[in-house]
């Protein structure tokens, strides 16, 4: 069953944040985040498994509530370059293809 | 991390024509491989899992007539559109996840897409 992701966009100025949100209605064991560019494949950023935890690297960052089956996200102090359409892939186990979100179409303004 | 490559990056056909397409994982051997296709401004959505010696498994609403997947060894998968038309075009790419050490967690590697273009 295809996650629900919200917002559908969001327009940012650069050095806003920003959050974006995935949920499931169905167990998982892992959350994948991607984010694409017009005309190009998808590019990871990262991926969380259950148990809950929270990732990051520079100022992209990610958590997991797997009580909730929700991943959240976050965008800080945005830059020009986090311009894209960011999905969200859940995955029932750790072989199953992804089922991926509608994506967020992230818009970032200088 | 692993590279998965697919050939054509774009290609354009005449209507009832065929296409293949082909996804190669270069350093891993990937025994299940994905194929998606994406239309504009959508999600990527799983046409099928592609699996090494043994019949493809499809999505439901996928035709396996007309997308033909034949993964004959372990790092090649090849999608064939078959007697392609307008509707058919789109971005399709291909996945794979590397068994050894290149995605413990289960990370998906993508391809870099093919798109094509039905006239």
């Amino acid at each position: 069953q295809q996650p629900v992701q919200s917002p559908q966009a969001v327009i940012l100025r650069e050095g806003e944040d920003a959050v974006i949100n995935c949920s499931s209605s169905k167990a998982l064991y892992s959350v994948h985040w991607y984010r694409q560019k017009h005309g190009e494949a998808p590019v990871f950023l990262m991926i969380l498994l259950k148990g809950g935890e929270q990732k990051g690297h520079d100022k992209i960052s990610a958590s997991f509530n797997e009580k909730k089956q929700q991943s959240s996200l976050y965008l800080t102090a945005s830059q020009l370059s986090y311009s894209g359409t960011y999905f969200c892939g859940t995955a029932k186990s750790g072989n199953t293809p992804l089922v991926f979100g509608k994506g967020t179409r992230l818009s970032v303004i200088a | 991390g692993a590279v998965v490559s697919q050939h054509p990056s774009r290609v354009i056909c005449k209507s009832g024509t065929s296409v293949k397409i082909e996804c190669r994982s270069l350093d891993f051997q990937a025994t299940t491989m994905f194929w998606y296709r994406q239309f504009p401004k959508q999600s990527l959505m799983l046409m099928a899992t592609s699996n090494e010696g043994s019949k493809a498994t499809y999505e439901q609403g996928v035709e396996k007539d007309k997308f033909l997947i034949n993964h004959a060894s372990l790092t090649l998968s090849t999608l064939t559109v078959t007697s392609a038309h307008p509707e058919d075009s789109s971005f399709y790419i291909c996945s794979a996840r590397d068994p050894g050490e290149g995605s413990p967690t289960g990370e998906l590697f993508f391809g870099e897409g093919s798109r094509l273009t039905v006239l």
